[in-house]
């Protein structure tokens, strides 16, 4: 049983471009959950996918979008990048309230 | 919304000796708290957790105890290793009727550093 991956691993990008970061779930986990976790704090809420749809959304503007695919594995994209953005970005997956298994994260820089 | 505070923000015991971590939250509908364990380079790793029908859980050296009444939570390590040293999260949930999952509020974390 594999545990939870994400892609890339590292990710520079300019301000105002756009990104793509991917996270597969756990084997048999249905629900996958984004944070990002800025330098020297607690991971914040971004989004949560529950069977493809969107189930729950933290503080963060529409720019921040995501999708589930049918094999539960998720993407989150953010448009028009700005410094702030600089961050890891971690998926979570887990079963319907169940415990949540973190990825390794991605570090995006954004110059 | 919850929001979730935790203290120390770093803490530095000698190997062997306990390790107590503290947080609050906000929100009287929180019903589920976890402890996640994060060292550097890497995603936070769930070494515990707890729900609100119970007041303390133990595994091995770690234990949780959550008092409902006050809002409060806390993580106790007892006979600390170098390998513990580490930043620690507390974070709390609601389980509502809906679907999905838990939606975590985090604290800042604890950088917990044990001397040999």
């Amino acid at each position: 049983e594999t545990g939870v991956t994400q892609s890339p691993t590292h990710l520079i990008k300019t301000r105002g471009q756009q990104v793509t970061l991917r996270c597969s779930s756990q084997s048999g986990h249905n629900t996958v959950s984004w944070y990002q976790q800025a330098l020297g704090q607690g991971p914040q809420f971004i989004f949560q996918y529950y069977r493809e749809e969107e189930n729950g959304r933290g503080n963060f503007p529409p720019r921040f979008s995501g999708l589930q695919f049918p094999n539960y594995s998720s993407e989150l994209n953010v448009n028009a990048l700005e410094l702030d953005d600089s961050a890891l970005y971690l998926c979570a997956s887990s079963l319907v309230y169940n415990e949540q298994f973190f990825g390794p994260g991605t570090r995006l820089t954004v110059l | 919304g919850e929001n979730v505070e935790q203290h120390p923000s770093t803490l530095s015991v000698q190997e062997g000796d306990s390790a107590v971590i503290k947080c609050t939250y906000s929100d009287s509908a929180s019903n589920y708290f976890p402890w996640y364990k994060q060292e550097l380079g890497k995603g936070p790793q769930l070494i515990i957790d707890i729900r609100s029908n119970v007041g303390e859980k133990k595994d091995q050296r770690i234990a949780v105890t959550l008092n409902k009444t006050a809002k409060h939570f806390s993580l106790h390590i007892t006979e600390t290793q170098p390998e513990d040293s580490a930043v620690y999260f507390c974070a709390a949930s609601i389980k509502d009727s809906g679907a999905g999952s838990y939606q975590l509020t985090f604290g800042k974390g604890t950088k917990l550093s044990v001397i040999p």
